[in-house]
């Protein structure tokens, strides 16, 4: 079942933008989190927010978390050509050990 | 850091054969699973689990089964391969507690013809 919805569905930018990401989930979770995948490869884990956290930042990579309207954003800051990758976010629901639920991601390309 | 290997990256067999995809992590996580993903559907939750011998159904799994005889390995098993599970199939691993992120294999993409 898809819980996270991501938006747009893609996104191109030039090399040195800002690229924001959105997602969208119905139900309450116990945390949000984010992950990249380059073309033809596994995921890989950007970073993890807890449902009472507003805000976390990794790097160039910001995440906001809004608990009362169901939605995330990430926010990637002076984008590369090497930031060019899928995201998705991925919800883990309630309490205890429950498999994530991932968006069908958005598509980011940084042009050079 | 975490390693999470997948025995093939690409693996061509044809309708009705059997098919084995196998799964290794070598950072003793309790929990593992099993993901395809397929173009506009992004990743769905084939089979997971939680311990040895312990097995979960996720959202599609119908056509699979799975086996974890050992903790370190996962086993993914087509029974009777088709068309349509021609896909991406991603494995992953986590701790049972504290920050449960998966960490993924590099994916095996299955052509059945």
């Amino acid at each position: 079942s898809q819980q996270g919805e991501e938006d747009p569905q893609a996104l191109s930018i030039q090399e040195g933008e800002n690229a924001t990401m959105n997602c969208s989930y119905k139900t309450s979770i116990n945390n949000l989190q984010w992950y990249r995948q380059n073309s033809g490869r596994g995921l890989v884990h950007l970073i993890l927010i807890r449902s009472n956290e507003r805000e976390k930042h990794s790097g160039r990579l910001r995440v906001t978390l809004d608990t009362s309207k169901k939605s995330s954003s990430l926010l990637i800051t002076a984008s590369r050509a090497a930031d060019t990758a899928s995201y998705f976010c991925a919800t883990e629901l309630g309490s205890g050990n429950t498999p994530l639920v991932f968006g069908k991601g958005t598509r980011l390309s940084v042009i050079a | 850091d975490v390693k999470v290997t997948q025995s093939s990256r690409y693996l061509v067999k044809r309708t009705g054969e059997k098919v084995f995809l196998e799964c290794v992590q070598d950072m003793d996580h309790e929990n593992m699973f099993w993901y395809r993903q397929d173009p506009g559907l992004g990743l769905r939750l084939i089979y997971f689990s939680y311990d040895v011998k312990m097995k979960e159904k996720g959202d599609i799994p119908e056509g699979y089964s799975v086996s974890r005889e050992k903790k370190e390995r996962f086993s993914l098993i087509l029974e009777s391969a088709s068309t349509n599970q021609t896909s991406m199939y991603l494995c992953a691993s986590s701790t049972r507690t504290g920050i449960r992120s998966l960490h993924f294999g590099n994916g095996t993409r299955l052509t059945v013809t």
